[in-house]
């Protein structure tokens, strides 16, 4: 039973245009959350996180907000550039107990020069 | 230099072979972790350590274990390889106090004949 989910495995945005990459999850117990980066033939890049008591967290062109209610995230990147072109996992956690980080299945972010 | 490190980075092996995946960190982390990720199915945790004396089975921890040698060595063997454990297999590292963010190696690409 996927906790994490990313229903788009795809999305193709044009060079300083934004992108918006979604994620949905179902444990309540999640309080922690994170995006990372992946190019191929490299392991996943820490690239942003938020905690459940925030409902937003920024970092450069990165910003990464939560809703808790509806149990969804999203990051925002402004303005995206053809180096952002990659896999982002979203991945949550509860910080209580084993900690262990549940991943989505990934979307492909392709940036159009 | 890379804070974690894997060993080998590219591995073929045969159906029966035992084979090890080696993890080493010097990021001082106390908590070290092994995933395998398949297509479409994002991360999957296979095992995990807080310490030198805790290891605790992860998702899917069936075919496969670990062995914590030192804080900053975790190491995965598959005891009798089979087709369907051909994967990519990240470690990670994270520390035990604040917001236990995970930091992974680059991968090991194991194919299994």
């Amino acid at each position: 039973d996927q906790q994490v989910k990313q229903n788009s495995p795809s999305l193709s945005v044009q060079e300083g245009r934004i992108s918006i990459l979604n994620c949905d999850y179902t444990n309540s117990m999640f309080d922690y959350f994170l995006w990372y980066k992946k190019y191929p033939a490299e392991g996943p890049t820490f690239l942003i996180s938020i905690s459940s008591i925030k409902d937003k967290n920024e970092d450069g062109r990165f910003t990464v907000f939560l809703n808790k209610s509806a149990k969804h995230l999203s990051l925002h990147i402004v303005p995206s550039q053809p180096g952002d072109s990659a896999v982002y996992f979203c991945a949550a956690s509860s910080q209580t107990g084993a900690n262990n980080l549940f991943f989505g299945t990934g979307t492909r972010l392709t940036v159009i020069p | 230099d890379a804070d974690v490190t894997q060993t080998p980075r590219n591995r073929i092996t045969k159906t029966g072979k035992r084979i090890m995946l080696e993890c080493s960190q010097t990021k001082g982390h106390d908590r070290m972790y092994w995933y395998r990720q398949d297509p479409g199915l994002g991360l999957r945790l296979i095992y995990y350590s807080f310490d030198v004396k805790d290891i605790n089975k992860g998702e899917i921890s069936d075919g496969y274990s670990v062995s914590r040698q030192a804080q900053a060595k975790f190491s995965l063997s598959l005891e009798s390889a089979i087709p369907n454990q051909t994967a990519l297999y990240f470690c990670a590292t994270s520390d035990s106090g604040g917001l236990k963010t995970q930091y992974f190696g680059p991968g090991t690409r194991l194919l299994v004949l």
